[in-house]
């Protein structure tokens, strides 16, 4: 079995700060993980993806995650803030089920002027 | 590009009405999904399937039943469409064969079904 937590349902910041997303996740095997981005009225893009690679993940858009095994986390995470990065994140875990994937709840992002 | 098309971005159906949900992937995957996205619920998976004719139940498959004739082509169908399932539906594809891929879904942009 597996499942996605993701803390915070709406994170709001300044733009030019430091933006946080969390995840934790469980996993009865080794996981695939996964942050996807979903801007108003479409469907949801690939930010980044962990696959028992490197800890540390580099995405699109300048926004990194870093998967931490012993906290079964893999938060979301980009140095400064722009507006356009408002939107809907999505943490996603995969196991080996023919690439089933369960979703987190999501959390918006907000980012104020 | 690789592109997941769905047939319509918006519906409006009354209930009991028959609806149909079509979703063309052009990558040759193998695997191809249906989501339902309700706000604060994040997407939960309706069905699946791996190979053509084959189908799997998702977490939330009772009101949804789904056919997979083609390999590039996975219908969602509503035989009695209900007001709570007005919602957006999104499909999804994903292949096996390229590790650097792994389990990566690719998604279409929605079909946003409303039923009164």
């Amino acid at each position: 079995a597996q499942s996605v937590t993701q803390l915070g349902s709406h994170v709001s910041v300044s733009e030019g700060a430091l933006v946080l997303l969390r995840c934790n996740y469980s996993s009865s095997v080794p996981p695939y993980l996964f942050w996807y981005v979903q801007y108003p009225n479409q469907g949801l893009q690939l930010l980044l993806k962990y696959t028992s690679a490197a800890t540390l993940v580099k995405g699109i858009n300048g926004f990194e995650a870093e998967f931490k095994k012993s906290e079964t986390s893999f938060h979301l995470t980009k140095p400064s803030a722009h507006m356009s990065d408002a939107a809907e994140y999505f943490c996603a875990v995969r196991g080996t089920n023919a690439g089933k994937s369960t979703f987190g709840d999501g959390t918006t992002l907000t980012v104020k002027p | 590009d690789v592109k997941v098309t769905q047939s319509s971005r918006y519906l409006v159906k009354r209930t009991g009405e028959k609806v149909f949900l079509e979703c063309v992937q052009d990558m040759d995957h193998e695997n191809m999904f249906w989501y339902r996205q309700d706000p604060g619920l994040g997407l939960r998976l309706i069905y699946f399937s791996y190979d053509v004719k084959m189908k799997e139940k998702g977490d939330i498959p009772e009101g949804y039943s789904v056919s997979r004739e083609k390999k590039e082509r996975f219908s969602l169908i509503l035989e009695s469409a209900s007001t709570n399932q007005t919602s957006m539906y999104l499909c999804a594809s994903s292949t096996n064969r390229d590790r650097g891929l792994a389990g990566e879904l690719f998604f279409g942009e929605g079909s946003r079904l409303t039923v009164l």
